[in-house]
């Protein structure tokens, strides 16, 4: 994996706690990404940092907030955690938006 | 409908059988065009990147891109039991879309 670390790799965790997953990246790529992966839906944008402290939502955003500020960390989190948000977490970095994304090893969360 | 369609299989198929992967995609802005592998647990890997219409072939692999049709392909020849692994299509513009992904198996 280019550089790219996610933690945790694996949490459990409660209906209505806070979560927050962290990426980080030593590759300097300005761009950042988080993605859900669900069976029948692959991957799915929740997420994306185009710069420090500029950020943008995907395709599935409620429940979720972002936030960087430092290059390197991009900081996913789930305000109140819910069961529809048991998934696998995908961080991603790319240099432009028309270049190759590059993914991190993901988080498997579960709610419970 | 979704912007981009896969048919997520799952699909099995004999070692040194070639494999076809299609897409179909509904919006004519996307401009790029990409193949991605992913093994069981691992995060997403790119296979091929094209932006025209056409062919591309990158060993075992070719990309084939049709933006009339707004339909993609990926071949693999010759496949191997290494080759097992969904495989997801994905288009862009701005910000890719992925498909669902197809399971593919490769039997010895």
């Amino acid at each position: 994996d280019a550089g790219i670390t996610q933690s945790p790799r694996h949490k459990v965790t409660e209906t209505g706690t806070p979560v927050t997953l962290r990426c980080h990246q030593t590759e300097n790529h300005r761009y950042m990404y988080w993605y859900r992966q669900d069976p029948g839906h692959g991957l799915r944008l929740i997420h994306y940092s185009y710069g420090v402290k500029d950020t943008d939502k995907g395709e599935v955003s409620d429940g979720y907030s972002v936030s960087r500020s430092k290059t390197e960390d991009f900081l996913l989190t789930l305000e109140s955690a819910t069961s529809s948000q048991t998934s696998v977490y995908f961080c991603a970095i790319s240099e432009s938006v028309l270049l190759e994304q590059f993914f991190g090893p993901g988080t498997r969360l579960t709610v419970l | 409908q979704k912007e981009v369609e896969q048919d997520p299989g799952p699909l099995s198929v004999p070692e040194g059988a070639i494999v076809s992967l299609n897409c179909t995609y509904s919006n004519s802005a996307f401009q790029y065009f990409m193949w991605y592998r992913q093994y069981s647990r691992k995060g997403p890997e790119l296979l091929m990147y094209t932006y025209s219409s056409g062919n591309k072939e990158d060993g075992r692999f070719t990309a084939q891109v049709d933006k009339s049709s707004k339909y993609i392909s990926l071949f693999i020849r010759d496949s191997q039991p290494s080759d097992s692994a969904t495989y997801l299509c994905a288009v862009g513009a701005q910000k890719l879309v992925f498909g669902q992904g197809t399971r593919l198996t490769i039997n010895p």
